[in-house]
């Protein structure tokens, strides 16, 4: 079955400092991947996707990720955050090939940024 | 445009009561997904459809029913409900083919 770990739970930055944050997903077949973010109180938006091509995918608000199929990681990073980047963050992976339609979440990632 | 509206938004149910959640979009998508989201836990899959009269058990299925009678619609059913359903649920849907999930505002249901 597959699955995906976010070893990171809770992050504190300061203002301007650069962020990476973890995402593991567990199949060997052709993966498309996601990155969420939830700010408080809002629902999930789409950061940024990788279905195939180039591994260094830029999505909205300067952030990025890079696919490393290799290492079944697709980490997510941004060079200087902001305060407004406050928010929960949620790796998110979907196998086609394997026959289902799931999307599979991890348990995400609490950014904390301190103004 | 609204693209995916979840109603209510907000409920408290006592133990063993009922109640259904109604999911809506207008972006002709295909699939339609139903999550809950709880503290530590991620988004867990609850039911999924992938067309008009198809549904199907995601990762959390016991105590949940779903029909999508319309293509347009997806409910969510808790026929008795319990503490351990308190949560935020949200629904979500796509286009067919490779592509993200659109999510609604989420409704956040109290079970006391």
């Amino acid at each position: 079955a597959q699955s995906v770990s976010q070893h990171n739970h809770h992050v504190i930055l300061s203002e301007a400092a650069s962020l990476e944050l973890g995402c593991n997903y567990s199949y060997g077949g052709t993966v498309n991947l996601f990155w969420y973010v939830q700010y408080p109180g809002q629902h999930l938006q789409l950061l940024l996707k990788y279905f195939s091509g180039d591994p260094l995918v830029k999505g909205i608000k300067g952030f990025e990720a890079e696919f490393i199929k290799s290492k079944f990681s697709f980490n997510l990073r941004k060079p200087s955050v902001q305060w407004s980047d406050t928010a929960e963050y949620f790796c998110a992976v979907n196998a086609p090939g394997s026959g289902t339609y799931k999307y599979i979440f991890g348990t995400g990632t609490r950014l904390k940024v301190l103004a | 445009n609204a693209g995916v509206t979840q109603t209510p938004k907000f409920r408290v149910l006592k133990t063993g009561q009922s109640m259904t959640l109604l999911c809506a979009q207008d972006m002709n998508h295909e699939y339609m997904y139903w999550y809950r989201q709880d503290p530590g836990m991620g988004l867990r899959l609850i039911h999924y459809s992938v067309g008009e009269g198809t549904t199907a058990k995601g990762e959390v299925p016991d105590g949940y029913n779903v029909s999508r009678l319309k293509k347009q619609n997806f409910l969510l059913g808790l026929e008795s409900a319990a503490p351990s359903q308190t949560s935020v649920y949200f629904c979500a849907s796509r286009r067919g083919g490779p592509g993200e999930l659109f999510f609604g505002e989420g409704s956040r249901l109290t079970v006391l």
